[in-house]
Formats: C-alpha cells, sequence, structure tokens
C-alpha cells in the first residue's frame, strides 16, 4: 500500500531534549516537506527537500532540522525542543515538486513541557 | 511570497443544503489549486484540485471554481452529509520555490 508512515504518532518529552520524528515513503517520491498545524493558523511548511541531500526552509524553519540522505527518508529534528514546539506535525510527499498531490502521514502529536 | 486567505473560518449548514467556501491568493504566478479535507484526528486528504488552464472541475457533488483575473477559487459541496463534516483546507503552488501555501482552514458542520 503506498503510503507516508511517520513515527511516533504522540511524543511527550521536556524542554531540551532532542528528538527526532520519522517519516518514511514507500512510493519513491522525489519532494518530500514537514509542516506543523496549529489551531487558526492552518498549515505551515518547516522544510522541505526536492531530492536526496537537497533541503530548503519553509516558512517555519527556526529550532528545526531535517535530513535526506535516502529518497524514502526524511527525518525532523528538534535539537532543543520548546513549549512553543509543541503542535501537531504532518510529513508529506509528492512525485513532482510543483503542480502535483501532496500525499500526508499520520501525523505526530508533539507536547514540550 | 505567496498568501491564501479562506472565508469562513467555520460554516454549518442544514443536511442536503450546499456549503461554499472561498480562498484567495496573491501571487499571479499561482497555477495549481488543490483543496484537502482534515477529518478529526486524520490526516489531510486531497478531495479535488484545478490547474490554472481549467475554469471549473467537478467531481459528483464537489466543485471548485476558479478566477484567474480576480485570484480566487471557491469550493462547493452540493447535497451535503454529515460525513462531509470536516475541517477544509486550499493551497496554491506554483512552479518555483516552495511547494504550497494552505489558507488557515474552514471547519465545516453538516447539521443532521
Amino acid at each position: 500500500e503506498a503510503q507516508v508512515t511517520q513515527n511516533p504518532r504522540y511524543l511527550i518529552t521536556v524542554t531540551g531534549k532532542k528528538l527526532t520524528v520519522t517519516c518514511s515513503q514507500n512510493m519513491n517520491h522525489e519532494y518530500m516537506s514537514w509542516y506543523r498545524q496549529d489551531p487558526g493558523l492552518g498549515l505551515r511548511q518547516i522544510y522541505y527537500s526536492m531530492n536526496v541531500e537537497v533541503t530548503d526552509k519553509g516558512d517555519v524553519p527556526e529550532g528545526y532540522k531535517v535530513s535526506r540522505k535516502e529518497k524514502r527518508n526524511f527525518p525532523l529534528i528538534l535539537e532543543s525542543p520548546s513549549p512553543n514546539q509543541t503542535s501537531l506535525y504532518f510529513c508529506a510527499s509528492s512525485g513532482r515538486p510543483y503542480n502535483s498531490p501532496l500525499h500526508f502521514g499520520n501525523g505526530t502529536r508533539l507536547t514540550v513541557t | 511570497g505567496e498568501n491564501v486567505e479562506q472565508h469562513p473560518s467555520t460554516l454549518s449548514v442544514q443536511e442536503g443544503d450546499s456549503a461554499v467556501i472561498k480562498c484567495t491568493y496573491s501571487d499571479s504566478a499561482s497555477n495549481y489549486f488543490p483543496w484537502y479535507k482534515q477529518e478529526l484526528g486524520k490526516r489531510p486528504q486531497l478531495i479535488i484540485d484545478i490547474r490554472s488552464n481549467v475554469g471549473e472541475k467537478k467531481d459528483q457533488r464537489i466543485a471548485v471554481t476558479l478566477n484567474k483575473t480576480a485570484k480566487h477559487f471557491s469550493l462547493h459541496i452540493t447535497e451535503t452529509q454529515p460525513e462531509d463534516s470536516a475541517v477544509y483546507f486550499c493551497a496554491a503552488s506554483k512552479n518555483t520555490g516552495n511547494q504550497f501555501y494552505f489558507g488557515t482552514g474552514t471547519s465545516l458542520t453538516v447539521i443532521p
């Protein structure tokens, strides 16, 4: 089944404790991206990647890192999480960089205390 | 960069009535406009999309219209059903730069 898989689904952590949210897709998609979803703000892009070893900042990249060492994986790294990073996170992929539908993962609800 | 505005933020309709959600965009270079439906606790899923060379597209009870001159596009849902209750997001995309800019979402409630 074609899908985007995120893990974990739920994560509660404390301020400053490094964490990684994994994202993997099995559709051989070149394009992958991370979004955060907050009430009243919709979906805001954090980082995106056009292909392996190619990443770029989205609209809200501060406090996040990503890597794209393999085509299928695009982990999101929070080196020193803070409470304002408490949010719902979605990974997404698409077959082409432009004008192509996004396929979303199931989301990761992160709480930073 | 692109700015996508979406209205209304909440919408309640009686079952069987129509629902219309409107979005405007600022970048005339945007040429792809998808709509996503997000049910409670679930991921956004594409329900319909339209490209700038088309003015209207329909898929059963769902339709999208695009006015490039006015830079706005709308989602129309006819004969609404309770299972249409969800949050709907519009988005705009173009051939360069970041892929998508999303609207802030519309929470649709269909009252049985």
